[in-house]
C-alpha cells in the first residue's frame, strides 16, 4: 500500500496570506489527524477528522481550519499567516484501529 | 503537568544497547507509542504498547511500561549507525490526539 502523501512538500508564503495543505491517507484509512511541528513547541495536535466530521480539535486559533472529503483526503487551511506559523505540518492516517497512526512526510511551510 | 518528558540527547557506541526513557502524564492513556524521525522526514511508527501490558518485544526493540510511575522506556539492542535519529514518546488522549514528548536525539558513534 502507498503511504500517506502530503502536498506540497515545501511552501513559502508571506504574512497575511492564506495557505491550503493537502493530505491523502493510506487507502482504506478513514481517520486523518493534523499536527504542527516547530523547534520551540514540538509536535502539537491540530485536529482530527473521521468520515468527513471533525471529531477532535487542539488548542489552535480559528485561523487554522480543516476539512475531509468523502474519499478521506483532507485539507487544512491557515488564513492570515503569521511568522509563527512557520513549521512542519504533518498529517497522519489510521484505520478503524485509531491507535495506529501513520505519518506522511510533512509540508514545510515558511512564512516571510 | 501536561507534558510528556524525555531527555533531549543520548549518545552510544555502535553495537551497544540504547535505552530512551519517557514519563507521561495521563494515567488514562490507553496506548503509548514510540516514533522515529530522521532528518527531513515524517514520523515513523516504531512500536506501541497497550496500557495493560508491562513489556513488548519486537525484534531489536523492547518497550517497558511502568504504569504506577507513568514511565515508558525503549531499548534498542545492538544499536547501529542507521538508528541515529530523534525518538519521540507519545501518549494517546482523545480520538486521534497524540501528545508527544520533545524527542530524544540518539547519536550512534562507530
Amino acid at each position: 500500500k502507498a503511504g500517506v502523501t502530503q502536498t506540497p512538500r515545501y511552501l513559502i508564503k508571506t504574512r497575511g496570506q492564506q495557505v491550503t495543505l493537502s493530505c491523502s491517507p493510506i487507502s482504506g484509512h478513514r481517520s486523518v489527524s493534523w499536527y504542527q511541528q516547530t523547534p520551540g513547541q514540538g509536535l502539537q495536535f491540530l485536529f482530527e477528522y473521521f468520515s468527513e466530521t471533525q471529531r477532535n480539535k487542539g488548542n489552535f486559533p480559528g485561523r487554522f481550519s480543516g476539512r475531509q472529503f468523502s474519499n478521506s483526503r483532507s485539507e487544512m487551511n491557515v488564513s492570515t499567516l503569521e511568522l509563527g506559523d512557520s513549521a512542519l505540518y504533518l498529517c497522519a492516517s489510521s484505520d478503524y484501529r485509531v491507535y495506529e497512526q501513520y505519518f506522511g512526510p510533512g509540508t514545510r511551510l515558511t512564512v516571510t | 503537568g501536561e507534558d510528556v518528558e524525555q531527555s533531549l540527547f543520548l549518545s552510544v557506541r555502535e553495537g551497544d544497547s540504547s535505552v530512551i526513557n519517557c514519563t507521561y502524564t495521563d494515567s488514562s492513556s490507553t496506548y503509548l507509542y514510540w516514533y522515529k524521525q530522521e532528518p527531513g522526514a515524517g514520523l515513523q511508527l516504531l512500536t506501541y504498547i497497550f496500557s495493560n501490558m508491562d513489556m513488548k518485544q519486537d525484534q531489536r526493540l523492547t518497550v517497558l511500561l511502568n504504569k504506577k510511575d507513568k514511565h515508558l522506556s525503549l531499548r534498542i539492542a545492538d544499536t547501529q549507525t542507521g538508528d541515529s535519529a530523534i525518538y519521540f514518546c507519545a501518549e494517546s488522549r482523545s480520538q486521534g490526539n497524540l501528545i508527544f514528548g520533545k524527542g530524544t536525539k540518539l547519536s550512534v558513534k562507530p
